[in-house]
């Protein structure tokens, strides 16, 4: 079992429709929780960074953890072209800066928003 | 603030060659990652710098791949020699504290 289970998708979406990405884990040592957009060719970009249980809000998205379930949830509301890429959620037991700073990424879902 | 520079941007190279890949961070960042992410699949760890020292190296193949960063800034990644199954982008991530910046990655095919 992979430590980090992510739909792979792919997703097709109209524009202007709220869009749910979720990831479950095994490893309950986790406790900072992240999602990465991936445009076509280019590095990840850091979106969303949490720390432990509950919600987190930045404009149009929303990163929801629970820890009890081990199930992370990002929603993205009024979708819009420019939002399709690859969608990574990644977690780790520390901050980035520690020897627990090592991220264990889900295998990315691959989202369309068409106009 | 300028971003995490990678080059080259594009490598080709047969069977059993060799490679480089070069790594600017962050300025500031004392944390450094190489990740390993072939095509459909999530990145995947390579090496953790922490300045000049390897931290995490648990998950690299240390028979044909070796990674240095003198000095705590700069870091380069080698594959001596390569295999088919290396054809992968190579990303290289820094950190400070709350999360890691990727920069934009090194496509590497082998023939």
């Amino acid at each position: 079992q992979k430590e980090v289970e992510q739909d792979p998708g792919p997703l097709s979406v109209p524009e202007g429709a709220i869009v749910s990405l979720n990831c479950t884990y095994s490893n309950s040592a986790f406790q900072y929780f992240m999602w990465y957009r991936q445009y076509s060719r280019k590095g990840p970009e850091l979106l969303m960074y949490t720390y432990s249980s509950g919600n987190k809000e930045d404009g149009r998205f929303t990163a929801q953890v629970d820890k009890s379930s081990k199930y992370i949830s990002l929603f993205i509301r009024d979708s819009q072209p420019s939002d399709s890429a690859t969608y990574l959620c990644a977690m780790s037991g520390g901050a980035g800066g520690t020897s627990y700073g090592k991220l264990t990424f889900g295998q990315g879902t691959i989202l369309t928003v068409h106009p | 603030e300028a971003g995490v520079a990678q080059s080259p941007r594009y490598k080709i190279i047969e069977k059993r060659q060799s490679v480089a890949f070069w790594c600017n961070p962050i300025s500031g960042h004392a944390t450094l990652y190489w990740y390993q992410q072939i095509l459909g699949q999530g990145p995947k760890l390579l090496i953790q710098f922490q300045n000049n020292g390897v931290v995490d190296d648990s998950q690299l193949p240390k028979d044909r791949f070796s990674a240095e960063r003198l000095k705590g800034v700069d870091s380069t990644l080698k594959i001596q020699p390569a295999k088919l199954e290396d054809s992968a982008v190579y990303l290289c991530a820094s950190s400070l504290d709350r999360g890691q910046y990727f920069g934009p990655g090194t496509r590497l095919t082998v023939l």
